[in-house]
């Protein structure tokens, strides 16, 4: 039973579009939440990370949410560009140490 | 600039035949971990070594043993392959075992007959 649950699966885009993909989280002792980055035959890479006690951050086009009390978080890509094409994973883990668990990854194509 | 280095990229195996992926990192990193990735499981953490000399199990531990050779490296040994363990296998490591940035080799893909 996975801990993180990712949606959606795969999503398509066009240019310039706004792509959203939502996590949701059962364990209330996860106070990290990364999300990676993984373009086709390579390693996941870490994109940008939030901790609970902010609701929201943003590093260029890509922006985190997170809803303490529904146990949600979610990741915005604002203007979505080809080279966004890759597939997303959201994950968490706990203070105590650098275990994190995955959600299971959405693919995102955004089309030109 | 190599970062973490896996070796073999790619592996076939029969069921039943053993192996071992290796793992080096050159950061300098306390910490070293190995993923495995299937579809639409995201990684599951198998074992990690929160600093040399140490080694825990994770999520999917059955089926596997670590060794963590030295600071630099962490292998992964298969005893008796099974078709379930067909995956593509990430080791990665971070600083130290506090929360913060993996990094990640580029991957072991291992298919199981």
């Amino acid at each position: 039973q996975q801990q993180v649950k990712q949606s959606p699966q795969s999503l398509i885009v066009q240019k310039g579009g706004i792509s959203i993909i939502n996590c949701a989280y059962e364990n209330t002792a996860f106070d990290y939440f990364p999300w990676y980055q993984q373009f086709p035959g390579k390693g996941p890479a870490l994109l940008i990370a939030i901790r609970p006690d902010v609701s929201e951050k943003k590093e260029g086009r890509f922006t985190i949410s997170f809803n303490k009390s529904a146990k949600q978080f979610s990741l915005h890509i604002m203007d979505s560009q080809p080279g966004d094409s890759a597939t997303y994973f959201c994950a968490a883990s706990v203070a105590a140490g650098n275990k994190l668990t995955f959600g299971g990854g959405t693919r995102v194509l955004v089309k030109p | 600039n190599a970062g973490v280095t896996q070796t073999p990229k790619f592996q076939v195996l029969k069921t039943g035949q053993s192996m071992t992926l290796q793992c080096a990192q050159d950061m300098n990193h306390n910490s070293m971990y190995w993923y495995r990735q299937d579809p639409g499981m995201g990684l599951r953490l198998i074992y990690y070594s929160a600093s040399e000399g140490t080694t825990d199990k994770g999520e999917v531990p059955n089926g596997y043993n670590v060794s963590r050779l030295n600071k630099r490296e962490f292998s992964l040994r298969l005893e008796s392959a099974a078709p379930s363990q067909t995956s593509v296998y990430f080791c990665a490591s971070s600083v130290g075992f506090v929360i913060g940035e993996l990094f990640f080799g580029e991957g072991s893909r291992l298919t199981v007959l």
